[in-house]
């Protein structure tokens, strides 16, 4: 299965700021996804990273906030922008080769706005 | 828009009994069902997926079933272990798409 490598692994951000979070996958995956986990709630899709196009955003979920790139099949990078205190969650990269196909997730980033 | 619901929120049992753990979907339309567990400030570990077609699947002490018209899957486990000690998300696949929509999960205490 694949292994997935995310980071940073956690981070502490100022209010207003940016911060980009790094998903490296240790093969080629067709499909790469972005998840938030808000606290004591489980996991929300964020989007899919859609390699050499522009990612589909799930409702309440928007480019200008969260712009996403996937230059290759084996790599992605999701930015939180101008942060605030609502942004603090753990956000989760997965891949997966297909609908037939379990997802894998990496260890997540855990992000923390004051 | 598709519900997960996990029963129960949480569990504790002493270390060597069998459990199940329940998840339940409010939209048939699925392709699959994938159980993970997720430990303490760890990311998710797949445990076992699920196609719609079948009815369940098995890996070392872990079994789950899939009953798609009910809406229901269920993770038993074997003579548990305090290792087994995680939270365990149920995962529905739907048949548009590949994003997968979660329940809250199962917080599991195997106590020795």
């Amino acid at each position: 299965s694949a292994v997935i490598s995310q980071k940073p692994s956690r981070d502490i951000c100022q209010r207003g700021t940016s911060l980009t979070i790094q998903c490296q996958v240790d093969s080629q995956v067709t499909m790469m996804f972005w998840y938030r986990q808000q606290p004591g709630q489980s996991l929300t899709l964020i989007a899919t990273a859609n390699q050499g196009s522009e990612a589909t955003y799930e409702s309440g979920f928007v480019i200008d906030k969260f712009p996403i790139s996937r230059p290759n099949l084996t790599f992605s990078t999701l930015t939180v922008s101008n942060m605030s205190p609502e942004d603090s969650s753990i956000y989760l990269c997965s891949a997966g080769q297909g609908i037939n196909q379990p997802q894998h997730f990496g260890d997540g980033t855990r992000l923390s706005i004051l | 828009k598709q519900e997960v619901t996990q029963i129960p929120a949480a569990l504790s049992v002493p270390e060597g009994e069998n459990l199940v753990l329940n998840c339940s979907f409010t939209d048939s339309a699925i392709y699959n069902l994938q159980w993970f567990r997720q430990d303490p400030g760890k990311g998710l570990t797949s445990l076992l997926l699920i196609q719609s077609s079948q009815r369940e699947q098995t890996s070392g002490r872990l079994n789950a079933s899939l009953d798609k018209s009910s809406g229901r899957s269920t993770l038993y486990i074997a003579a548990s272990q305090p290792g087994d000690s995680a939270t365990y998300l149920c995962a529905v696949g739907p048949n548009s798409g590949y994003a997968l929509n979660f329940g809250k999960g199962t917080s599991l205490l195997v106590t020795p």
